[in-house]
């Protein structure tokens, strides 16, 4: 299994509250994704980096930002937290190579009350 | 902008065949899909580069057509073990922006 681990797994918050949720792999993989997965909406990218300290916006970016400082951690901040951002979020690695797969770690379920 | 699946839902028996296809507005570079199980992560299946070269697992086949941006995955004699959701991925150039699409929910019952 591709190491690939995100904290927490499970978070409760209230709203307006700052959150960060982290993903580390220990691949050395080049790309790093945050995904959100809602009922009805499958997944959807938040952000990726295509390196340390390079990173772009995916289709659902509004509320989010997002900070890769090593390799290895890619962290997925949450500013202000709202109940619309109640999800479970997916964090992948891939790696170098148009045909390489992502392989996705075990996700965060985060409530906002 | 995510890709468009089709069916969102499918039931079938043991043994059965199944179709669940992929499209995009927008002109592919690659197509990927993975299966992913209540309450676990998504699982990689398989990738589809234009051009024609394909990677994934021996039992699963699917098609990529470049010019209509469609793909399609072939799920034949089905076990239960291939109940779960399916999602494609696809890329519109080599940026690696990797977008999913909804997810086709699939039952295989006995």
């Amino acid at each position: 299994d591709a190491g690939i681990t995100q904290s927490p797994r499970h978070k409760v918050t209230e709203t307006g509250t700052p959150v960060t949720l982290r993903c580390h792999q220990t691949e050395n993989h080049r790309y790093m994704y945050w995904y959100r997965q809602d009922p009805g909406h499958g997944l959807r990218l938040i952000h990726y980096s295509y390196g340390v300290k390079d990173t772009d916006k995916g289709e659902v970016s509004d509320g989010y930002s997002v900070s890769r400082s090593k390799t290895e951690d890619f962290l997925l901040t949450l500013e202000s937290a709202t109940s619309s951002q109640t999800s479970v979020y997916f964090c992948a690695i891939r790696g170098l190579g148009m045909n390489t797969e992502a392989f996705f770690g075990q996700g965060t379920r985060l409530t906002v009350v | 902008q995510q890709p468009v699946q089709s069916p969102q839902a499918v039931i079938l028996r043991e043994g059965e065949d199944a179709v669940i296809n992929c499209s995009s507005s927008k002109a592919l570079y690659s197509v990927h899909w993975y299966r992913q199980k209540h309450g676990e992560a998504p699982v990689f299946l398989m990738i589809l580069l234009k051009g024609g070269e394909q990677k994934g697992h021996e039992k699963i086949s699917a098609s990529f057509n470049e010019k209509k941006q469609q793909s399609s995955l072939y799920l034949t004699a089905s076990q239960l073990s291939y109940s779960g959701t399916y999602f494609c991925g696809t890329e519109g150039g080599s940026n690696y922006k990797l977008t999913f699409g909804k997810g086709t929910l699939l039952t295989v019952n006995p």
